[in-house]
């Protein structure tokens, strides 16, 4: 069985552009989790989607968004970019929601925002 | 608000030594709590996860941790190190019903030959 994909794999921006990152959950996987990690924050949470719905959402500013197609991808974008944004994305899927339910994570979007 | 404190941003242990990594978490009640690892330019791997069912958790690659309710805490352990486990380790908290997982910040694990 294929794991989380996401691509791209490395982007490089400039400030006040935009950005879409893509993930791929592992197949029959409904649910979809975004963390950031950066060196000076750690792993954040970002959001949750499942069925298409946004579930968890982290403390991150609405320039953060994303969503969730009906075959359980998932798209997180972020406009307006600041330098700050520069991190690793890790996408997660999991089955679904439940108390012995693990979470497997993609290699990342590294990006970096000039 | 639940939260995972490491203890030691870096490790070094001498191969074939005891690795132990700590951590410590903040709950209410007792949380759901993984060891995830991360090798350079990959994403996370789960090693192992306590889920209430037993204190004394197995994992992959040797790894155990023990949940130890008193002390709150879910240290991680291997008896032997090897070269190949020099990597990031974290600590991660979820609440019952909930996908967010809460990471502590890290340990970064180097093997001295």
């Amino acid at each position: 069985k294929a794991g989380v994909t996401q691509t791209p794999r490395y982007l490089i921006k400039t400030r006040g552009q935009q950005v879409t990152l893509s993930c791929s959950p592992i197949s029959g996987h409904r649910s979809v989790s975004w963390y950031q990690q950066t060196p000076g924050q750690g792993l954040q949470f970002l959001f949750e989607y499942f069925s298409e719905t946004q579930r968890n959402k982290g403390n991150f500013p609405g320039r953060f968004s994303g969503r969730q197609f009906s075959n359980s991808r998932s798209e997180m974008n972020v406009s307006t970019l600041e330098l700050g944004d520069s991190a690793l994305y890790l996408c997660a899927s999991s089955f679904q929601a439940g108390d012995y339910n693990e979470q497997f994570f993609g290699p990342g979007t590294r990006l970096t925002v000039l | 608000a639940q939260s995972v404190t490491q203890l030691g941003s870096h490790v070094s242990v001498s191969e074939g030594a005891l690795v132990l990594l700590r951590c410590n978490y903040s709950s209410s009640v007792p949380p759901y709590l993984f060891w995830y690892v991360q090798y350079p330019n990959q994403g996370l791997q789960l090693l192992l996860k306590y889920t209430s069912a037993a204190t004394l958790v197995k994992g992959i690659n040797g790894f155990e941790a023990e949940f130890k309710k008193s002390e709150t805490s879910f240290h991680l352990t291997k008896p032997s190190a090897h070269m190949s486990d020099a990597a990031e380790y974290f600590c991660a908290v979820r609440p019952f019903g909930n996908e967010k997982l809460t990471f502590g910040t890290g340990t970064r694990l180097t093997i001295i030959p």
